[in-house]
Parts: structure tokens; sequence; C-alpha cells
């Protein structure tokens, strides 16, 4: 079965500055999707960024990236520039590439706090 | 284009009791998912529905919760008898199909049972 975790329950970072959050998960599969979400106090679940396994270049969406290592099963997300609004819960999740299922599998969440 | 809607946002029960959420998901959307997040924990997949059939319900104790998506639009989530542990968000997702684009969460219920 595949597994996520998020070793880092919390982080800080100073408004302006970068902060990476930590991922790991294990799969015996190939085929499959990586996910930042982030959960502000409003509960839902706002996507991040996505990553195809079968992608060697890392994703990045403006201020966000993140560093795919597929060989060491490690899957970080990078905040540069962090503003207040950053402040939330993130979720690091799997997705299987077969096609009927689109079960996510999340990891247990990094709160991070963002000081001014 | 509107979200995946959800209702009640809040919910507080005594154990024992039965509780229904709803769930209506993006117009179009064929996928739609229930997970329950119990505090400081990730969400976990109870229940996915393509159209009006259940495509994986290996999670959902079905003892006490039970669900439907009726005519393959909205959804109920229902759990009967309450336990406290129990106690939890529960969210429902939908997209256009299980690997595709769009995959969009509602705001959940936070369901308390005392």
């Amino acid at each position: 079965a595949q597994t996520v975790t998020q070793s880092q329950p919390e982080m800080s970072v100073q408004e302006a500055e970068t902060v990476t959050l930590s991922c790991t998960y294990d799969t015996s599969e190939s085929d499959y999707y990586l996910f930042w979400y982030k959960q502000p106090p409003s509960r839902q679940m706002i996507l991040v960024i996505r990553q195809e396994a079968y992608k060697q270049q890392n994703a990045t969406e403006n201020r966000f990236s993140v560093n795919f290592q597929k060989a060491a099963k490690s899957f970080s997300l990078k905040i540069s520039d962090s503003q207040l609004g950053d402040a939330a819960m993130y979720f690091c999740a799997y997705r299987s590439g077969k096609s009927n299922t689109g079960k996510l599998i999340f990891g247990q969440g990094t709160t991070l706090q963002v000081k001014p | 284009e509107a979200g995946v809607a959800q209702s009640p946002r809040y919910k507080i029960i005594e154990k024992r009791q039965s509780v229904a959420f709803w769930c209506n998901p993006i117009s179009g959307h064929a996928t739609l998912y229930w997970y329950q997040q119990i505090l400081g924990q990730g969400p976990k997949l109870l229940i996915q529905f393509q159209n009006n059939g259940v495509v994986d319900d290996s999670q959902l104790p079905k003892d006490r919760f039970s669900a439907e998506r009726l005519k393959g639009v909205d959804s109920t989530l229902k759990i009967q008898p309450a336990k406290l542990e129990d106690s939890a968000v529960y969210l429902c997702a939908s997209s256009l199909a299980p690997l595709g684009y769009g995959y969009t969460f509602g705001s959940g219920t936070r369901l308390t049972v005392v």
C-alpha cells in the first residue's frame, strides 16, 4: 500500500523569506502523481502544485516549486518570497496512475506560520 | 463556475444519534469523493462514485456509514449511529474523471459527536 509521510508538523518563516516543506512517499507503482495542497482555516483544500512521476522536470507555479527526487521518493515544496497569505496547513498527496481511481492519499500535514 | 457545495457547515450531535451530510458537485463532474479528516490528520477517502456507481468504498465503515448518489449528481453521506470517534471534517470533492483535472474540494462539514 502507498504511504505519504510529512515529518514536519510545524514550520515558520519570515515574510519574504524562503521555506521548504518535506514529504516522502512509498510506492511500488511507476505511474503516479504527486500534489501539494493548501488548507486554510476555511477548510477547503486548494491545489498548489502537481507533478507527474514520468516528468523529470520539477513543476513550478509562480512562487511555488518542487524538488522531485523519484529514486529517493522525496517530494519537497519550496515557497519563495513568503507572504502572510501563505499561512495555512499544507498537505502532500499521492495518486495512482491507474485509470479508474482518483483516490488521494494524504500525509499528516505541515502547519506553516508566516511571521511579519 | 460554482464550486462544490456542502451542507451543513457545522453539526453537533450526541453519540448514537444519526446525521446526514449533503454534497452538490460541480456541474458535469462525473466523479465524486467523500473524505474524512480527523483533527490533526490528512483526509482519508471514504468512498468514490463514478456517476451513480461505487468505485471504491474499501475504507467506509459500512456497519454505520452509508452513502448514495442518486441520478449521478448530488450525494448524501449518512452516519447511524454516530460514535465519538466520528468527530471530524467530512470533505466532498468532485472531478470530471478520476484522473481528470479540475479535482475540486468543498469546504466540508465539521461534525462534533458529544
